[in-house]
């Protein structure tokens, strides 16, 4: 059965101080991995998509990267805007999204 | 706005009673998805339709819940018999693209309160 698992579940960053958010996951064919933010009372919204190991991309101040095993969403001089929760998914078989429970992100001014 | 649309945002219903979501997908996309997410929890994938047709339902879908797409636009999911259990933000998507790498994009989600 496919299963991501996110770590930390939630991280306390002081404004300016760069950190990383993990995603874990074990797939059977690997089709894709999303990285969705997702504000309260709000639905998903999408940020990046990685296909194959080895792979980054990168918005604004968010960088995301893939390995075999593993993908980082790495948030570099983190504003008070982009506290949130980050939610990665894999898409395996067919065409559903498998999700973690998120990383609840908190940036302080 | 060219977003995912859902009506309505917020539904309080009693135990026992029925009630039915609606979800407009951003136009010209042929893939409509159903999610269901719980407090502290990431979206459960209900449901998926490519146009009209139902392509594949999760084990989560009990008998009680039953999703459509007409002519292969707006959908709609309904709860018969709705259970305190089944209280939670319900989460439409819809994308469009070759199987398997297309993006999925959310609408804001309809939240279901069973007292």
């Amino acid at each position: 059965e496919d299963q991501v698992t996110q770590s930390p579940e939630a991280l306390r960053l002081q404004e300016g101080e760069s950190s990383s958010l993990n995603c874990s996951y074990t797939v059977s064919g690997l089709r894709g991995l999303f990285w969705y933010r997702q504000d309260p009372g709000k639905g998903p919204e999408f940020l990046f998509t990685l296909y194959s190991a080895g792979e980054e991309k990168e918005k604004e101040r968010l960088k995301a990267t893939l390995t075999k095993k593993e993908s980082f969403l790495h948030i570099t001089a983190p504003k008070p805007e982009d506290s949130a929760t980050y939610l990665c998914a894999v898409q395996a078989r067919g065409n559903k999204l498998v999700f973690g429970a998120g990383t609840i992100l908190r940036v302080k001014s | 706005d060219t977003g995912v649309s859902q009506n309505p945002r917020h539904k309080i219903t009693k135990r026992g009673q029925n009630v039915t979501f609606r979800c407009d997908p951003i136009s010209e996309h042929n893939r409509l998805y159903w999610y269901r997410q719980t407090l502290g929890q990431g979206p459960e994938f209900l449901t998926y339709f490519q146009n009209e047709a139902q392509l594949e339902k999760s084990r989560l879908l009990s008998d009680r819940f039953s999703a459509e797409r007409p002519k292969g636009s707006f959908s709609t999911l309904e709860i018969q018999r709705t259970e305190q259990g089944d209280s939670a933000m319900y989460l439409c998507a819809s994308s469009a693209g070759p199987p398997g790498t297309d993006t999925q994009y959310f609408g804001p989600g309809t939240r279901l309160t069973v007292l």
